[in-house]
């Protein structure tokens, strides 16, 4: 039972772009969010949150959604550029005071020069 | 500071093996916590620990097993080695269980042969 998903397994922009990418998720206990980015041979770092108390949080090019009556966040990155190029992993918590989180599948995002 | 450190890099087993998987985390970090990365599955979690106590655990067999040390370092043990238990393990440590700044190891690359 995939409690978050991401369906995109993969995403192509051009840099200066905006990139998009998008999470669903199926359990309202969730109330914390997190995106986690992840490049070859390296453990995923922390990119940004949202408590499910916001609808938006922003951290310079870099912006979270979250609808949580669609149960779907998405994270934008604005500009693009090509050290963005990396995997993507959502992931949920149903507190903010916990190292388990359930991730989704991840994104793997290419930012094109 | 040092980052969350994991021995060894890279592990070759064999079916029926045990293997034991170690990790340092940040220094003042209490929380750690264990995830296996298969490809197209994402990160699973596995079992969190903190002051030296099982806070939460993953939907992983028995053969799955962890300790913390009272220095914070935990080790996660695997017996029985199965063709399916080949996959990235990667650590993160966090200071108060926090999973807002969970900050995670380079992984062991488990090969199970």
């Amino acid at each position: 039972d995939q409690q978050v998903k991401q369906n995109s397994p993969s995403l192509s922009v051009q840099e200066g772009r905006i990139s998009i990418l998008n999470c669903d998720y199926t359990n309202s206990m969730f109330d914390y969010f997190l995106w986690y980015k992840k490049y070859p041979a390296e453990g995923p770092t922390f990119l940004i949150s949202i408590s499910s108390i916001k609808d938006k949080n922003e951290d310079g090019r870099f912006t979270v959604f979250l609808n949580k009556s669609a149960k779907h966040l998405s994270l934008h990155i604005v500009p693009s550029q090509p050290g963005d190029s990396a995997v993507y992993f959502c992931a949920a918590s149903g507190s903010s005071n916990t190292g388990k989180l359930i991730f989704g599948q991840g994104t793997t995002l290419q930012v094109k020069p | 500071k040092a980052g969350v450190t994991q021995t060894p890099r890279y592990l070759i087993k064999t079916r029926g093996q045990q293997v034991t998987l170690s990790c340092s985390p940040i220094s003042g970090h209490r929380s750690v916590s264990w995830y296996q990365q298969t490809p197209g599955q994402g990160l699973q979690f596995l079992f969190e620990y903190f002051s030296e106590t099982q806070r939460n655990k993953g939907n992983f067999p028995g053969r799955f097993s962890g300790r913390q040390f009272s220095n914070s370092r935990s080790e996660m043990n695997v017996s029985t080695l199965e063709l399916g238990d080949s996959a990235l393990y990667l650590c993160a440590s966090t200071t108060v269980g926090g999973n807002e700044k969970l900050f995670f190891g380079s992984g062991t690359q488990l090969s199970v042969l």
